[in-house]
């Protein structure tokens, strides 16, 4: 089965900052990456598909792009409100593997 | 609009059976696969499998064969996730979510604690 790799596991950044978070992939899987953000004791919410397609509703701050088998998360100018674990997920092809997640915290 | 209900928290002993719920609307059940996601305590998300709504055929991620069984009852736009033989290892939050590939709308989460 084809893995995601996320990286980093958790990161700190300061309000108002840029992060960056990244999927790899072990296979080939064209554009066909899910984002998701998970807040404790949320449901998680479905960020960005097909890599880079924001989700109807979602701030402009984030965007997503795919560069072979990177997939990269980022957040721009960074708000309270975005203090959550985000997950990576394959969506070429069953079985959908998710990335083991980033911890984003605030400074 | 579209929603997606899973039943209430449950607490089991090792060993029984529990079972469940994932009641749609709002769109046509069979156009969407329904999928099963396990959180256990602070772990990530893990992709159980789907149902093919459809046709009623389960698949199951590795790791989760044997004792998880997924059905629908299609007449009440419902799927549901049983889970055999608890372990203790089985406690989580069980999440179902609508999706043909990616997750688009999500159940609230059913806790499942398994404890003797």
């Amino acid at each position: 089965d084809i893995q995601m790799t996320q990286s980093p596991s958790s990161l700190s950044a300061s309000i108002g900052d840029t992060v960056t978070i990244t999927c790899r992939a072990s296979q080939y899987i064209n554009i066909y990456v899910a984002w998701y953000q998970h807040k404790p004791g949320q449901v998680p919410k479905p960020l960005i598909y097909a890599a880079s397609t924001l989700q109807s509703g979602v701030p402009s701050r984030f965007s997503g792009s795919a560069s072979g088998p990177d997939f990269t998360l980022t957040i721009s100018n960074l708000q309270p409100e975005d203090v959550a674990t985000y997950y990576c997920q394959k969506c070429n092809s069953y079985p959908l593997t998710f990335g083991g997640g980033t911890k984003v915290e605030i400074k | 609009q579209v929603q997606v209900v899973q039943s209430g928290s449950e607490l089991k002993k090792p060993g029984a059976s529990v079972r469940v719920s994932c009641k749609a609307s709002g769109y046509t059940f069979t156009s969407y696969a329904i999928n099963w996601v396990r959180q256990a305590p602070g772990q990530g998300l893990e992709w159980m499998g789907w149902i093919n709504t459809n046709t009623g055929n389960p698949t199951y991620a590795q790791g989760f064969t044997g004792r998880f069984v997924f059905s629908l009852d299609t007449s009440v736009n419902t799927a549901y996730l049983q889970i055999n033989s608890l372990q203790t290892e089985d406690t989580a939050l069980y999440y179902c979510a609508r999706g043909k590939l990616d997750l688009d709308y999500w159940g609230q989460g059913t806790l499942v604690a398994v404890s003797s």
